[in-house]
């Protein structure tokens, strides 16, 4: 099915050090979404954009939506051990904007393992 | 808590069988999702339903089927099941149809495991 490409595929870090981590696509998007997924469990939403160059912070998360509306980043700060688990990007556009599709397409994801 | 329940959460059956996986939305919730999570793979659409109707489809074999209810809740039915249906099956909700902006809550899912 169609998908992000969403990178770095995993990482692993230290506790404290700084996440980055992006999509892109190759079709413009008007809102992208950020998921965590622990173990086990539904993926939850951590942050939501919906206009292009909007930055918004979630404590010590912070996600954007690319100018060029095609890709999205997610940073972390000082991360810690409950860090751990899957980040998926989520994009959706609009057949009436120039987008390939409504529905919303996920990415790939990134796994992030965090070392106390 | 997404407030999106699902059932059951764990389930395992044979080659060949049929089983039915339930979904109650959030309160307030008219779209329904549902998502397939295999091992090697991130989320897959498979199926939405909006009010009572469909109103997407993803990668969904013709094996499976869903259908929404008056009172809102879903049912994924897979039928002739064989081993590379295990994976985790989501459901989610969205206030909207799926258009606009509605963000998706995600249930915790149901872990199927075919023998």
């Amino acid at each position: 099915g169609q998908q992000l490409n969403q990178s770095p595929q995993s990482m692993f870090i230290q506790e404290g050090e700084d996440v980055s981590m992006n999509c892109t696509s190759s079709s413009i998007f008007n809102t992208w979404l950020w998921y965590k997924q622990d173990p086990g469990e539904g993926p939850v939403l951590l942050i939501a954009l919906y206009k292009a160059g909007e930055l918004t912070s979630n404590g010590r998360l912070t996600a954007q939506f690319g100018i060029t509306r095609k890709d999205s980043f997610l940073n972390i700060s000082a991360s810690i051990p409950s860090d751990v688990g899957i980040y998926f990007c989520a994009g959706r556009g609009s057949i009436f904007d120039g987008g390939a599709t409504n529905k919303l397409i996920f990415g790939t994801g990134t796994l992030l393992a965090v070392q106390p | 808590d997404s407030g999106v329940t699902q059932t059951p959460k764990h389930l395992i059956t044979a080659t060949g069988q049929r089983v039915t996986l339930r979904c109650s939305p959030r309160s307030g919730d008219l779209s329904v999702y549902w998502y397939q999570q295999s091992l090697d793979q991130g989320l897959q659409f498979l199926i939405q339903y909006y009010n009572g109707e469909e109103r997407a489809k993803g990668n969904i074999l013709e094996r499976f089927s869903a259908q929404q209810f008056p009172d809102l809740h879903s049912e994924l039915n897979l039928s002739s099941l064989e081993l590379g249906d295990s994976a985790l099956y989501f459901c989610a909700s969205s206030v909207t149809s799926g258009d606009l902006r509605g963000e998706l809550f995600f249930g915790e899912g149901s872990r199927l495991t075919v023998l």
